[in-house]
């Protein structure tokens, strides 16, 4: 089964990037949906958007559309995730997640995020 | 944004206890409804998708029901692995959104 490794913590400026990488191993992602999760200290899980390799597309949350683009390298495998305009409640960690899916009628139908990676500490003080 | 709303937030429950968790969502999401588990400084793990699909490797012991608006999860006899913070998450609308989570604690 795939593995995902993310890299690892950053601490950022507010206003700068970061630009998060997600590593697959022992498989490929490219019939998977691959997702971008965060979890503020102390909070609850916020779904950021996803990307389907072998569709081409992306989904964004619109809280933070315009803010974060997601892409992949498919000769490496690996997914980034990048955030800009950083903010200090950005701070959170963050993690990306396989989920498998099917299309039909022009929809994505999903079934849950069952691989996951470690998880990257994203902290954004002056 | 689809609102999903889990009740309780929290609860205290012994070892061996039927434990039940609600979600519901701000419209019809028709069974695209996952449930995860999360212990602290890990990342979550899919239980149940599609409502009411036991995840390969996840035990029997939970459970996963409803349709349309109204979900719940089961856990028909707790045991000590089992204590944990619980989401659901809606995967039918952009942006596919989680519920604030619900905290089993020992009692």
């Amino acid at each position: 089964q795939v593995q995902l490794v993310q890299s690892g913590a950053e601490v950022k400026k507010p206003g700068s990037s970061v630009k998060v990488s997600c590593k697959a191993s022992g498989g490929t992602f490219s019939s998977y949906a691959i997702n971008w999760v965060r979890q503020a200290p102390g909070q609850g899980l916020e779904w950021m958007g996803g990307i389907i390799p072998f569709l081409g597309t992306t989904d964004y949350a619109q809280k933070i559309q315009g803010r974060v683009t997601i892409n992949t390298d498919e000769s490496t495998s690996t997914v980034y995730m990048e955030l800009s305009s950083l903010r200090f409640e950005d701070t959170a960690v963050y993690y990306c997640a396989t989920e498998g899916l099917t299309t039909a009628w022009n929809r994505n139908y999903y079934y849950g995020m069952d691989v996951w990676g470690q998880g990257t500490t994203v902290t954004v003080s002056s | 944004d689809i609102q999903m709303t889990q009740t309780p937030s929290s609860l205290s429950v012994s070892v061996g206890d039927r434990v039940t968790i609600t979600c519901r969502a701000s419209q019809s999401i028709i069974n695209y409804l996952n449930w995860y588990q999360q212990k602290p400084g890990k990342a979550p793990t899919l239980l149940i998708y599609t409502a009411s699909a036991l995840q390969s490797g996840v035990p029997s012991r939970f459970s996963g029901s409803g349709s349309g608006t109204d979900f719940t999860l089961t856990i028909s006899s707790l045991q000590s692995e089992d204590f944990a913070t619980y989401y659901c998450q809606q995967t039918y609308f952009t942006p596919r959104t989680f519920g604030q989570g619900t905290k089993v604690e020992i009692k």
